[in-house]
């Protein structure tokens, strides 16, 4: 079965700070695997994506992830946070049927 | 914007109703995929249409159901509706199905929020 965890559900960073946030992922296969941002109100943005190929993806808005099978993560990266970057995160794996994690909220001190 | 419209945007109704939620895909895109996000179960892939047919099923309920139209619209269908039901429905698309299965990326509407009285 196929299933994310996202061990960090709230994460405080101050503005300029670099940003991590963390998905381990269960899966069978190789992972097609995403990270998706959600605003207070609005639906999912998909941030960035990773089918096969370069393990280091970059993403919209500044973002990166990099695949690691070996430790079946797939974690994501800013090196420096605006306040606009706060919301919820959430890393999905799957193909036709996602599963997500529980999402992580990001708050942005100034 | 990603290009996938949902209507309505909010809904409120009362137990025992009957509602419908309208998704219409990006342009070009085959595959419509609802999900169900709710503050106990998060997000959970409910079910999938790709050019008409159901394609896969997740933890959808009996009481749901949905279809996707010639023009590739899709409605999701909740009857009977409880107090649990309250969540907020996403809507996504992809542009195909690919080989083995496997599919492209979905892109989301903006949901529509149901709050079951």
């Amino acid at each position: 079965a196929q299933s994310v965890t996202q061990p960090d559900i709230h994460i405080t960073v101050s503005e300029g700070a670099s940003l991590e946030l963390r998905c381990n992922y269960s899966y069978g296969a190789t992972p097609y695997l995403f990270w998706y941002v959600q605003s207070p109100g609005q639906g999912l943005q998909l941030l960035l994506k990773y089918f096969s190929g370069d393990t280091l993806v970059q993403g919209i808005k500044g973002f990166e992830a990099e695949f690691k099978r070996s430790q079946s993560s797939f974690n994501l990266r800013k090196p420096s946070v605006h306040w606009s970057d706060a919301a919820e995160y959430f890393c999905a794996v799957g193909d036709y049927k996602l599963s997500f994690g529980a999402g992580t909220t990001v708050t942005v001190r100034a | 914007d990603s290009g996938v419209t949902q209507t309505p945007k909010h809904l409120i109704t009362a137990t025992g109703q009957r509602v419908t939620l309208r998704c219409s895909p990006r342009s070009g895109d085959l595959s419509v995929y609802w999900y169900q996000q709710s503050l106990d179960q998060g997000l959970q892939f409910l079910i999938q249409y790709y050019n008409g047919e159901e394609r896969a099923k997740g933890n959808i309920l009996e009481r749901f159901s949905a279809q996707q139209f010639p023009d590739l619209h899709s409605e999701l269908n909740l009857s009977s509706l409880e107090l649990g039901d309250s969540a907020l429905y996403f809507c996504a698309s992809s542009p195909s199905t690919l080989a083995g299965g496997r599919t492209d990326t979905q892109y989301f509407g903006p949901g529509t929020r149901l709050t079951v009285l």
